[in-house]
This record gives structure tokens, C-alpha cells and sequence, in this order.
């Protein structure tokens, strides 16, 4: 169980494109996702907390308009990377918090590797 | 700000070596704190340890939290070249804070054969 699949693994794309990932978990409804940002060799970064049928909560220092997230179902979340530029390669991981236990464990997506050109 | 700090940084190790890693954190109403095993895509997770003095166990793999020092520890004993990852050390907190984790910023373990 608890399982979270996380779509596509690793995208190209040109500077000034955008790129949809998306974060589904599979066997557990997830009212909370969570996204972050990892740089090699390095922990990850909490991007935003997103919330079924809210608004997601950005960090401090990310930006809301350039990483759109949405959270339209207790499933599926999406995160989208607009105009994307070199700046922005990094791996980006998903997580999902089974809302109907008390115990607060994320489970972690496979990630995806974006690499802007 | 919530603050998670592990230690060593990076530890490499021959097989059957015991490894012990180390997670200290500064966290305003803490709730619990997590192991998870990042190997070369998600970190998957391992513990989570919310009571002092209480080690869970899972084969070669041990935890135990002291919330009056703010430290925890994870012990792998007759490493195996399998066990290399990096071992990542999360606190969840309450309050409006509820639900993140505050990441420390990992341990890379290398076990050589």
C-alpha cells in the first residue's frame, strides 16, 4: 500500500516551455501534497503544500506564478513549470499524506528530472 | 524556524561495518520524526518515532528518539553494499506548521565490499 506514482520520470524540454508533472497516489486518498525540489547531493527543498480543492501554500522565496500547482482531486495534484528556463533543471518529487491516518508519513513519488535547454 | 541538522555529512564504510547516523533538530511543537532511504529516486520511508526511548527495529535497521536531547539515531548494523543511499532525517511539527517536514540535509553512506 501507499503507493505514489509520479509522471513523467524525467523530461527535456526548450527554454520558455512549459512542463506539467503530475503526482497521483494510487491506493490511498491523499488530502495533502506536498512538493519538492532536490539539487544533487543535496536534501530536498519544500516547495508548497497542496491541498484538495484549495490553493496551495508556496515557501517563502518560490514562486507562485512560475510553479503552478493544483490539487484538483483527493488523487491527483499537478505541478507545472511555466516558461521554463535553464535555472529551472533541477529533480522535482512529489508526496502524499494518506489523510485517513493520524500518523503523518509522507509517501514520496519516483521523481522527475527536468532538464531545460 | 524549525532547524534538523544531521551528522556526518557523508560515511564510508566496508561491508559488515555498524554505522550510526545522527539527527538533531530544533522544532516548535514537535509531533514526530522520520527515516527515510533515498537511493537513487524517491526516498522511501523507514521510521517514525514520536515517544522517547522506544526503538523500532526493522532487520539490520534500528531508531530510537530522545525528545529531551532533540536527537535521534539510526544504527545499521553488518552494513551491506545495498545499503547505500543517502539516509534523510525528517521532522514533522504541529500547529500551522501540520503535515510539513523539515528536512535535514542528509547523510551519504558508501559501503564498500
Amino acid at each position: 500500500g501507499a503507493v505514489v506514482s509520479q509522471h513523467p520520470s524525467w523530461v527535456i524540454c526548450k527554454s520558455g516551455t512549459s512542463v506539467k508533472i503530475e503526482c497521483r497516489s494510487l491506493d490511498f486518498q491523499a488530502t495533502t501534497m506536498f512538493w519538492y525540489r532536490q539539487f544533487p547531493k543535496q536534501s530536498l527543498m519544500l516547495m508548497a503544500t497542496s491541498n484538495e480543492g484549495s490553493k496551495a501554500t508556496y515557501e517563502q522565496g518560490v514562486e507562485k506564478d512560475k510553479f503552478l500547482i493544483n490539487h484538483a482531486s483527493l488523487t491527483l495534484s499537478t505541478l507545472t513549470v511555466t516558461s521554463a528556463h535553464p535555472e529551472d533543471s533541477s529533480f522535482y518529487i512529489c508526496s502524499a499524506r494518506d489523510g485517513t491516518g493520524s500518523q503523518n508519513i509522507q509517501y514520496f513519488g519516483a521523481g522527475t528530472r527536468l532538464s531545460v535547454l | 524556524e524549525d532547524k534538523v541538522v544531521q551528522s556526518p555529512l557523508s560515511l564510508v564504510v566496508h561491508e559488515g561495518d555498524t554505522v550510526t547516523l545522527n539527527c538533531s533538530y530544533e522544532v516548535t511543537n514537535f509531533r514526530s520524526l522520520l527515516w527515510y532511504k533515498q537511493e537513487k529516486k524517491a526516498p522511501t520511508f523507514l521510521f517514525m518515532l514520536t515517544s522517547s526511548g522506544i526503538e523500532k527495529k526493522s532487520g539490520r535497521l534500528s531508531s530510537i528518539l530522545d525528545k529531551k536531547e532533540l536527537f535521534s539515531i539510526l544504527n545499521i548494523t553488518a552494513t551491506q553494499t545495498g545499503d547505500s543511499a543517502i539516509y534523510l532525517c525528517a521532522v514533522s511539527a504541529g500547529g500551522t506548521s501540520y503535515g510539513k517536514l523539515t528536512f535535514g540535509q542528509g547523510t551519504i553512506l558508501t559501503v564498500h565490499p
